[in-house]
């Protein structure tokens, strides 16, 4: 299994600022994914990051607005921009090696206002 | 797309089973469960992948009906520390992307 750290942990932030969340592996992974979780529902992809090229990602979400880094196979950046209350939500990161599952970090509590 | 889960929530009693399903309308290459307590990250408890294969952590069983592109996660004889909001994740490729379901809360009382 991996183990994933997430900074920080938690945060407020006012409206139409940026605030970026790093997640890292204690040991080199293959796949490394950010997904948003509002309270109480289920976990939405919002893009895979991809080892030295640009993030995939799902429909619905844009690298303006979300734009990622992964500069190596244990370190990827997620950054939410310009952001506004309807951003406000549960930020995490999940990675995993090739032919097996994905390990989720902790976690990322965002409120914006 | 969303795969689908059911039942919505379940109360069980110590030592009660309960049956937590999972369906896709697509063809799935893996489908993997996950235990999420509240304030919590979501914690692995297993993958089956197409072909049959099996892994998972827990004594926690669960199968997969590729024909029916169903899984269906097994709680036996439940302990307190069964309860969480359990979630599919299902993707249709080995990229593992993973869609999630709705989830589906289990609450054990002794």
């Amino acid at each position: 299994s991996a183990v994933i750290s997430q900074k920080p942990s938690r945060d407020i932030c006012q409206r139409g600022t940026s605030l970026t969340i790093q997640c890292q592996v204690d040991s080199q992974v293959t796949m490394m994914f950010w997904y948003r979780q509002q309270p109480g529902q289920s976990l939405t992809l919002i893009a895979t990051a991809n080892q030295g090229s640009e993030a995939t990602y799902e429909s619905g979400f844009v690298i303006d607005k979300f734009p990622i880094s992964r500069p190596n196979l244990t370190f990827s950046t997620l950054t939410v921009s310009n952001m506004s209350p309807e951003d406000s939500s549960i930020y995490l990161c999940s990675a995993g090696r090739a032919g097996e599952t994905q390990y989720f970090g902790p976690g990322t509590r965002l409120l914006v206002l | 797309q969303q795969p689908v889960q059911s039942p919505q929530a379940v109360i069980l009693r110590e030592g009660e089973d309960a049956v937590i399903n999972c369906s896709s309308s697509k063809a799935l290459y893996s489908v993997h469960w996950y235990r999420q307590k509240h304030g919590e990250a979501p914690v692995f408890l297993m993958i089956l992948l197409k072909g049959g294969e099996q892994k998972g952590h827990e004594k926690i069983s669960a199968s997969f009906n590729e024909k029916k592109q169903q899984s269906s996660l097994y709680l036996t004889a439940s302990q307190l520390s069964y309860s969480g909001t359990y979630f599919c994740g299902t993707s249709r490729s080995n990229d593992y992307k993973l869609s999630f379901g709705a989830g589906t809360t289990v609450t054990v009382r002794a």
